[in-house]
């Protein structure tokens, strides 16, 4: 069993949809929980942290945490073109510790 | 976050030569760099941890007379593919942490490197 697991996708959705990214995990020791963007060709850029369990909003993006089921999930909502990229999510144990990352979710997000 | 550059942003190179691909952290003491490698369509796999002043330490199945990094200071890594072939083209992404207490990590660009 990996250690985060991500639906790969990919998703495609009309401009101002509200867009929902999600990932399990199996740790339960994971406390640090991460979502990337990335684009193509180009290195990942952190959209959203969280420590621990509850949600976390910036913006459009709304970060939720629930440790209980381990399962992670991102929100945007009023989606842009802009918004279209890879997802990834990651998590870790504890600072310095190695960052597990899912697969990554493709979103189009169509004018 | 962390302003993060790699260079070169790709590069192209024969089989049996060596390829180095800097990491620079521009506005950010990055006491521990890592070094992943991306397929097309997969996740990130972390290839080594390094910090500085130290020997990096390597993940499992990472050959580390292959992929030799030097974590030189706090805003310099590099990572020198030796002796490449076809099978090491990949994208290539460094990302930095500090010393806050904050687990964050600021990625770089990424480099591609296709090996003919």
């Amino acid at each position: 069993q990996k250690e985060v697991e991500q639906d790969p996708g990919p998703l495609s959705v009309p401009e101002g949809a509200i867009v929902s990214l999600n990932c399990t995990y199996s740790n339960s020791a994971f406390q640090y929980f991460m979502w990337y963007r990335q684009y193509s060709r180009k290195g990942p850029e952190l959209l959203m942290y969280t420590y621990s369990s509850g949600n976390k909003e910036d913006g459009r993006f709304t970060a939720q945490v629930d440790k209980s089921s381990k399962y992670i999930s991102l929100f945007i909502r009023d989606s842009q073109p802009s918004d279209s990229a890879t997802y990834l999510c990651a998590m870790s144990a504890n600072t310095g510790n190695q960052f597990y990352f899912g697969t990554g979710t493709s979103l189009t997000v169509i004018p | 976050g962390a302003v993060v550059s790699q260079h070169p942003s790709w590069v192209i190179c024969k089989s049996g030569t060596s390829v180095k691909i800097e990491c620079r952290s521009l506005d950010f003491q990055a006491t521990t760099m890592f070094w992943y490698r991306q397929f097309p369509k997969q996740s990130l796999m972390l290839m080594a941890t390094s910090n500085e002043g130290s020997k990096a330490t390597y993940e499992q199945g990472v050959e580390k007379d292959k992929f030799l990094i030097n974590h030189a200071s706090l805003t310099l890594s590099t990572l020198t593919v030796t002796s490449a072939h076809p099978e090491d083209s990949s994208f290539y992404i460094c990302s930095v942490k500090g010393r806050s207490s904050y687990n964050e990590q600021f990625f770089g660009p990424g480099t591609r490197l296709t090996v003919l």
